[in-house]
């Protein structure tokens, strides 16, 4: 079966340069979030989007946007990179119909230098 | 206090043993309730949801207690491969997609 599709799967960049992850949900999924996850910590949530509206925000820097486009991916775009940005960010996808049942892509482990 | 507690392990059990897990949640609101498991540098995986009624995959049994706030996993006949981490999770209130996690249990099945 299809899953969650990130990309890129790695990514370095130093402090105060921006980053774009991007997230294809699974085909017929509506919901797309983002979580991201610290070493050794639990998976934060930090925005979601519903048929292309943001639906939910949690713990996003205001440095961090995300949007959904048309075809339901997603970006999360992160400028003024910090030292603390380093972590593993999972995209998840949903469909409303199916009682909240979130599924996780791969992650992108973001490292900044 | 977090939102989601569970007791962090590990569990250190023998191949065919059964294993118990508890999570508590605060939040009286949350609507709904799963476990997932993590492998280690890897995505959470969905393992089931949690209702009240209590419910079963093959060798897993999960119970809902919305009076206790308490959720439990049961891993009956432990596979090598059931090794990882496995995360409580609930919805942050009535009607809310966010999920909050527990910090996990993390099991390991030896042989």
């Amino acid at each position: 079966a299809a899953g969650v599709i990130q990309s890129p799967r790695h990514l370095i960049k130093e402090k105060r340069e921006t980053a774009t992850l991007k997230c294809y949900p699974i085909p017929r999924h509506d919901t797309v979030y983002w979580y991201q996850q610290g070493p050794g910590q639990d998976p934060q949530f930090l925005i979601s989007f519903y048929e292309k509206m943001q639906s939910d925000k949690g713990s996003i820097p205001d440095r961090f946007s995300a949007q959904q486009f048309s075809d339901y991916h997603s970006e999360l775009n992160m400028s003024s990179l910090e030292l603390g940005d380093s972590a593993l960010y999972f995209c998840a996808s949903s469909n409303r119909d199916r009682d909240y049942e979130q599924y996780f892509g791969p992650g992108t482990r973001l490292t900044v230098t | 206090r977090k939102e989601v507690e569970q007791d962090p392990g590990p569990f250190n059990v023998p191949e065919g043993a059964t294993v118990a897990f508890n999570c508590t949640y605060s939040n009286s609101a949350s609507q709904s309730f799963f476990w997932y498991r993590q492998d280690c540098r890897k995505e959470p995986k969905l393992l089931m949801s949690v209702y009240s009624s209590g419910n079963e995959d093959g060798r897993f049994t999960a119970q809902l207690n919305r009076a206790s706030q308490y959720i439990s996993l049961l891993i009956r006949d432990s596979k090598l491969s059931d090794s990882a981490t496995y995360l409580c999770v609930v919805n942050e209130g009535d009607s809310s997609y966010k999920l909050i996690f527990g910090s996990g249990t993390r099991l390991l099945v030896r042989p």
